[in-house]
């Protein structure tokens, strides 16, 4: 079973306005962490913002911040005043803290992002 | 600056000859990762090293070899062995396992021709 789900292939946007990237996630351990990071077309994967199962707040990273909805199991990404620059595929992941597998990265297969001038 | 060095960036390889991946790191990281990436694809997790002299198999082991000799380095083989090796390689450190956020290069182009 698929354990994080991004449900949207492709996005669009315009400009400066906001876009949500969908992820839902699911783990029986009580103590996780749950990660974006984007993908632009030179390849390399770019760290955007965490968020831990305890953290009582909602994370926030500049333009980006994280919805986090821990009884519906999801975590999706907010985009506020998108630039052109955000074109990017953008990957949900989740670490299991008491997996006992090195809590190693479990990936989403990516949301790609256009934003139209 | 600090970071993660990936080289080469391009890589050709033919069938049969086994080609080594550099991923160096001056973060001071305890843990180093090595990720494949299909088109369309997420990550996979070939290799980690959580310290020196130390290494585990992640999910797609097969037909790759690594090293862990210094805590700077990690260099990974694709071996002949590997049956479909074109892929995007991405190399990652974190400060420990048990830290928040891994840090990726930014990555290799590996193509067999």
């Amino acid at each position: 079973a698929q354990k994080i789900t991004q449900t949207q292939p492709g996005m669009f946007v315009q400009e400066k306005e906001a876009v949500t990237l969908d992820c839902t996630y699911d783990t029986s351990d009580p103590s996780y962490g749950l990660f974006w990071y984007k993908q632009p077309s030179s390849g390399e994967m770019i760290f955007l913002i965490y968020q831990g199962s305890y953290d009582q707040q909602n994370a926030t990273e500049g333009r980006y911040s994280l919805n986090f909805q821990k009884a519906r199991k999801s975590a999706n990404l907010v985009i506020s005043a998108s630039q052109l620059g955000d074109s990017a595929m953008y990957f949900c992941a989740m670490r299991e803290d008491n997996a006992g597998n090195n809590r190693k990265l479990i990936w989403g297969l990516g949301t790609s992002l256009a934003v139209n001038p | 600056d600090g970071g993660i060095t990936q080289s080469p960036k391009y890589l050709f390889r033919k069938e049969g000859q086994n080609v080594t991946l550099s991923c160096e790191q001056n973060l001071n990281h305890d843990a180093m990762y090595w990720y494949r990436q299909d088109p369309g694809q997420g990550l996979r997790l070939i290799y980690y090293s959580q310290i020196v002299n130390d290494f585990q198999k992640g999910d797609i082991a097969e037909g790759y070899s690594v090293s862990r000799e210094k805590k700077e380095s990690f260099p990974l083989t694709v071996t002949s062995a590997q049956k479909n090796p074109t892929a995007f390689y991405l190399c990652a450190s974190s400060i420990g396992t048990t830290g928040n956020t891994i840090y990726f290069g930014e990555g290799s182009w590996l193509t067999v021709v």
